[in-house]
């Protein structure tokens, strides 16, 4: 079955930088787009990057963009967020998600808790 | 913008249940098909695929979950809601980036 596992979480300082990971298996990793989301406590959902299957094509959330950097391995079936100058309103649970048929995010991860304070 | 009614929706267990969504612009992709989903956020877990282009269910999902619209709005219905159904609904709009959300419907049972 289709599993995604986001790792990489923790508490950083303001303007420090932080990668989450998503594994993921049970599927064919390459042959699908992926996302990223986030939710800040107690908030809604928060569309943040997507990346093509091939890596070819990303886009940003303008919130991120300049910030965040969103990267794939293939070979290792594994999903990244590169997050630098990070600031406290981006503390949240950040989710990855798989982009399935008809642009759907049909599966996702866990979470992992992004905590920004001094 | 995608803007969801009620923001909270109290409900007697076995009865109907219905969420609007609204969005700003028209969801149709130019190769005509609208990809409006809906999600469901239950207390602690992350969020689930219910429904996809406007009114397909995914895997698993119990038809009594059925969608409709068309344009710029758009329901999600719960036709009997059974207390596994508590938490929060979410439209989602992947018709053009950035995607977007509504901000959130709780379902909580009366």
């Amino acid at each position: 079955q289709v599993r995604l596992v986001e790792s990489g979480g923790g508490v950083v300082q303001p303007g420090r930088s932080l990668r989450l990971s998503c594994a993921a298996s049970g599927f064919t990793f390459s042959s699908h787009g992926m996302h990223w989301v986030r939710q800040a406590p107690g908030k809604g959902l928060e569309w943040v990057a997507v990346i093509w299957y091939d890596g070819s094509n990303k886009y940003y959330a303008d919130s991120v963009k300049g910030r965040f950097t969103i990267s794939r391995d293939n070979s290792k079936n594994t999903l990244y967020l590169q997050m630098n100058s990070l600031r406290a309103e981006d503390t949240a649970v950040y989710f990855c998600g798989r982009w399935g048929d008809d642009k759907r995010i049909d599966y996702w991860g866990q979470g992992t808790l992004v905590t920004v304070s001094s | 913008v995608m803007t969801q009614t009620p923001l909270s929706s109290p409900v007697t267990l076995g009865q109907p249940a219905s969420i609007s969504c609204r969005s700003s612009q028209s969801l149709v992709h130019s190769d005509g098909s609208t990809y409006l989903s809906w999600l469901q956020q239950r207390p602690g877990q992350p969020p689930r695929l219910l429904i996809y282009k406007i009114s397909n269910r995914f895997s698993g999902v119990p038809d009594r979950f059925s969608g409709s619209g068309a344009g710029t709005d758009f329901t999600l219905k719960i036709s009997r809601v059974e207390a596994e159904d508590v938490g929060v609904y979410y439209c989602m709009q992947a018709t053009q980036f950035p995607v977007t959300f509504g901000q959130g419907t709780k379902v909580e049972i009366k």
